[in-house]
């Protein structure tokens, strides 16, 4: 059965702190790894990893992936308190010809002032 | 703007009613996905479709049953036989070609009366 797992699954900073968030997946089908926040309402799509070693970088936040070791990781930087959310990391593979993701459970992050 | 709507945001079922959820998409997408999130949990695929008049069962269909008359909308009913319907139901959306991510809409929260 296709499992991704993340930790931690809760996590309490201070603004400005740094973080990193991981994303470790075993499945039998992998196309790429997706990485979304959630706030309260509709998971926003942050980065798609498809390559081992290649940095995905939007602002504060950055993401990469090992294929080898089958993880994943998310850091963001000086973080805000607007950086609190829920963050949830997919496996994306093909199955039948359909794409099917694979959540993880989701670390929730907050940030405090 | 392009995006997903689903309706209502707020949903009560008594026990033995059937009730339907609305998912409606201009993003000219072909495949089209619900999702349920329980508390603490990763999103659990429910069914899924890649073209008008077909569509798939994910990991949790038991319980619940879809139609896809239109490109444009996903309607997913919660039947009686859902024990435990109770949860947060995401509608998502993607391009059925090339590897590209799904996009998601703001969700419908259902509870039991």
């Amino acid at each position: 059965e296709d499992k991704v797992v993340q930790s931690p699954l809760s996590l309490v900073v201070h603004e400005g702190d740094t973080v990193t968030l991981n994303c470790s997946y075993e499945v039998t089908n992998f196309r790429s790894l997706l990485w979304y926040k959630q706030e309260k309402k509709a998971p926003t799509f942050l980065f798609m990893l498809t390559s081992s070693g290649i940095e995905k970088k939007s602002g504060r936040l950055s993401s990469i992936l090992d294929k080898k070791e089958l993880f994943s990781i998310l850091n963001i930087t000086a973080t805000q308190t607007g950086d609190s959310a829920v963050y949830l990391c997919a496996n994306s593979g093909i199955i039948q010809g359909a794409q099917k993701l694979v959540f993880g459970q989701g670390t929730r992050l907050t940030i405090n002032p | 703007d392009g995006g997903i709507t689903q309706s209502p945001k707020y949903l009560f079922r008594k026990e033995g009613q059937n009730v339907t959820l609305s998912c409606e998409q201009n993003l000219n997408h072909d495949a089209m996905y619900w999702y349920r999130q329980d508390p603490g949990q990763g999103l659990r695929l429910i069914y899924y479709s890649q073209i008008v008049n077909d569509f798939q069962k994910g990991d949790i269909a038991e319980g619940y049953s879809v139609s896809r008359e239109k490109k444009e909308s996903f309607p997913l009913t919660v039947t009686s036989a859902q024990k435990n319907p109770t949860a947060f139901y995401l509608c998502a959306s993607s391009s059925r070609f090339g590897n590209q991510p799904q996009h998601f809409g703001d969700g419908t929260r259902l509870s039991i009366l």
